[in-house]
């Protein structure tokens, strides 16, 4: 059982250029989510996805774009990357319900934009 | 609004010594799921223990152990005669015991730095 699957683990890009982080899970958990990590700031939503088909914004989303084409697959695409989305990327797989709710992270992306 | 409160930026301890991490939560949800977790010098999320708001019953897993108190809204983390594997970071979060809207999500406090010195 894998759980979450994500890549690359680190990137530099320049200024401008394009690129997808991979995430995906095998645990058939309904939500997906992409989190960034910055220094004394925690970790921010920045989408996620209720199942395949719908997602939505969360805290931090400008120059990020996301889909949910299946269950397994959550890509982040950002379109001209910007030195200010420099960050650590993390995907979560969660269930949430009253019963139980459980939230898996992958193993992070080391993004550096200059 | 759900948020999360680590009002301990950094720690600093000797090895040995235990050390509480605070955690003091808001929600207006009535179910609802707190979570710790750590993240090692080598970056990943390593999930230490999720509790039910229903629950509130202390737990304890070896040098580590959780108080959670819905009275005061705060769940604490306290590690026993502590190592010098334990330097990390650790984060509390808060998520919903449902979905609904927009609460599909975790909310994380700023994290706390722990530094465990030989």
């Amino acid at each position: 059982n894998a759980g979450v699957t994500q890549t690359p683990k680190f990137q530099v890009l320049k200024t401008g250029q394009s690129m997808t982080l991979q995430c995906a899970q095998d645990m058939n958990h309904e939500y997906m989510s992409w989190y960034r990590q910055d220094p004394g700031m925690g970790l921010r939503l920045i989408h996620y996805s209720v199942g395949a088909g719908i997602t939505d914004q969360g805290e931090v989303p400008n120059g990020y774009n996301v889909s949910r084409s299946t269950t397994e697959d959550f890509p982040l695409r950002l379109l001209s990357a910007a030195p200010s989305q420099t960050s650590v990327y993390f995907c979560a797989s969660s269930y949430f319900s009253r019963e139980n709710t459980e939230a898996f992270f992958g193993q992070g992306t080391r993004l550096t934009v200059v | 609004a759900q948020k999360v409160t680590q009002a301990q930026t950094e720690i600093s301890v000797v090895e040995k010594e235990d050390v509480t991490l605070d955690c003091v939560y808001e929600t207006r949800d009535t179910t609802y799921y707190l979570f710790w977790y750590k993240q090692p010098p080598s970056g990943e999320l390593v999930f230490l223990i999720r509790r039910n708001s229903f629950d509130e019953q202390n737990e304890i897993s070896g040098r580590y152990s959780w108080n959670f108190q819905k009275s005061t809204s705060s769940f604490n983390f306290t590690i026993t005669a502590s190592q010098v594997v334990d330097s990390a970071v650790y984060f509390c979060a808060l998520g919903p015991g449902r979905g609904g809207g927009s609460n599909y999500k975790l909310t994380f406090g700023k994290g706390t730095l722990l530094t465990v010195n030989p």
